[in-house]
């Protein structure tokens, strides 16, 4: 199975702040690639996919990029609703994988 | 619009079969390309895909799990069954199923969950 490594696991920001999240792929998956948000208590939220085509109705401070095996999600100005866990998903193989998850917190 | 929602047991025993039920509306999973997957995460853990099943009944599962899964589909209720044998406490998370749009296996429409335990 294709091994997705996301980093970092976690960090601080504050509101405002431009940030970036990395996932790496164990093996080339092209641009078969999606982010996800999830806040507490809640199911997962699809904001991009395709690497870097923007879900419908998702703010376009988030986009990302990436191809191959190295992919990121940049927040160009981070707002108080978008402190939450972000995780990556490769849909290049028919067994598809997430990432371990990055926590964006308050500073 | 398209929503789905998870039903089933809120506790098992270990060793029982966990079935749970996939309910949605907005689509059908009669339409070419589209897919219904399931996901678990285990408290404060990260997502782990377990199956999806496809609008030709073409099938696919996690390789660590296969031999405990079935996926189904019922096209005329709008109904996805994933079965889990074999329960074990380390299979408490919170279960979801998504949406899959055409030919993509990502997943565009979730369910709000539903959190099994396993317990004697």
């Amino acid at each position: 199975a294709i091994r997705m490594t996301q980093s970092p696991s976690s960090f601080s920001a504050s509101t405002g702040d431009r940030v970036t999240i990395t996932c790496r792929a164990s093996q080339g998956i092209s641009s078969y690639l999606a982010w996800y948000q999830q806040k507490p208590g809640k199911a997962p939220k699809l904001l991009i996919y395709a690497a870097s085509t923007l879900q419908s109705g998702v703010p376009s401070r988030f986009s990302g990029s990436g191809s191959g095996t190295d992919f990121t999600l940049t927040i160009s100005c981070l707002q108080s609703e978008d402190f939450a866990t972000y995780y990556c998903q490769q849909y290049y193989s028919y067994l598809l994988t997430f990432g371990g998850g990055t926590k964006v917190e308050i500073k | 619009q398209i929503t789905l929602k998870e039903s089933g047991p809120t506790l098992v025993k270990p060793t029982q079969t966990l079935t749970l039920t996939c309910t949605f509306s907005g689509f059908s999973l009669s339409t070419s390309g589209v897919g219904v997957g399931w996901i678990r995460q285990p408290p404060g853990k990260a997502l782990e895909w377990l199956a999806l099943i496809y609008w030709n009944d073409d099938k696919r599962y996690s390789p660590s799990l296969k031999s405990r899964l079935t996926i189904t589909k019922d096209t005329s209720k709008n109904q996805v069954v994933l079965t889990m044998t074999n329960m074990d406490p380390v299979d408490t998370a919170t279960y979801y199923c998504a949406h899959s749009p055409k030919s993509a296996d990502y997943f565009d429409y979730w369910g709000q969950g539903t959190l099994v335990t396993v317990s004697s």
